[in-house]
């Protein structure tokens, strides 16, 4: 069984959708952390988020430590938001030495 | 624009030969860490570097090394290469107890 676990794997949307993509872990951890990574491959940090929720532009995500899950949200999904999202967990006490969920791939059609 | 650079963006080596893939970390960051990608995968931790000592790393043999430098910049080396070492190679920076990442574009490496 994967520590990280994402689901959807693969989610298509019409433009405007409120998206939601969900995150569980099996680990103990300090925070989390929400990436994107787009077709070139190169990965962005969207949050990291050890309680709660945060919230920039359109993202939100939110975390529940004692059910080790976290969300991230698109609100008014546009194409431009067509990317791979991946959630990812260090360990206590572990640094960046991240585990890595299988990604969400995520399409948005206009 | 993340500051985090890596060097080449691509390149092709053949089974056996050794490869060094590079990485400038963003300005007053002392933490880097290495990733590898396969095709389809998500990444998996190779190790990470803090004030040129390596103090974590996953799952990989002693044939993937690395180094960070003075400057923060920092190197991956892989000796012996496999067909299964063909991967999207990410390098990420952060100042330590800060927590956010910082990623690179990544070197994309073939081996035939």
């Amino acid at each position: 069984k994967n520590e990280v676990e994402q689901s959807p794997q693969n989610l298509t949307a019409q433009e405007g959708e409120f998206i939601t993509i969900n995150c569980s872990y099996s680990v103990g951890i300090s925070a989390l952390h929400w990436l994107q990574q787009h077709p070139g491959g190169g990965i962005v940090s969207l949050f990291m988020l050890s309680s709660g929720k945060k919230k920039h532009g359109r993202l939100i995500a939110t975390i529940n430590i004692q059910e080790k899950h976290s969300s991230l949200h698109i609100t008014a999904s546009h194409p431009r938001d067509s990317a791979v999202y991946i959630c990812a967990v260090p360990p206590h006490n572990a640094g960046n030495m991240l585990t890595f969920g299988g990604g969400t791939r995520l399409m948005v059609k206009p | 624009e993340t500051g985090v650079t890596q060097s080449p963006t691509h390149l092709i080596k053949t089974r056996g030969q050794q490869v060094t893939l590079r990485c400038s970390s963003q300005s007053g960051h002392n933490t880097v860490s290495w990733y590898q990608q396969a095709l389809g995968q998500g990444p998996q931790f190779i190790f990470q570097y803090y004030r040129e000592e390596e103090n974590g790393r996953g799952n990989f043999p002693p044939r993937f090394s690395g180094l960070q430098f003075p400057n923060y910049s920092s190197e991956l080396n892989v000796n012996a290469l496999e067909l299964d070492d063909s991967a999207l190679y990410l390098c990420a920076s952060s100042r330590v107890g800060a927590g956010e990442l910082f990623f690179g574009e990544g070197s994309r490496l073939t081996v035939l």
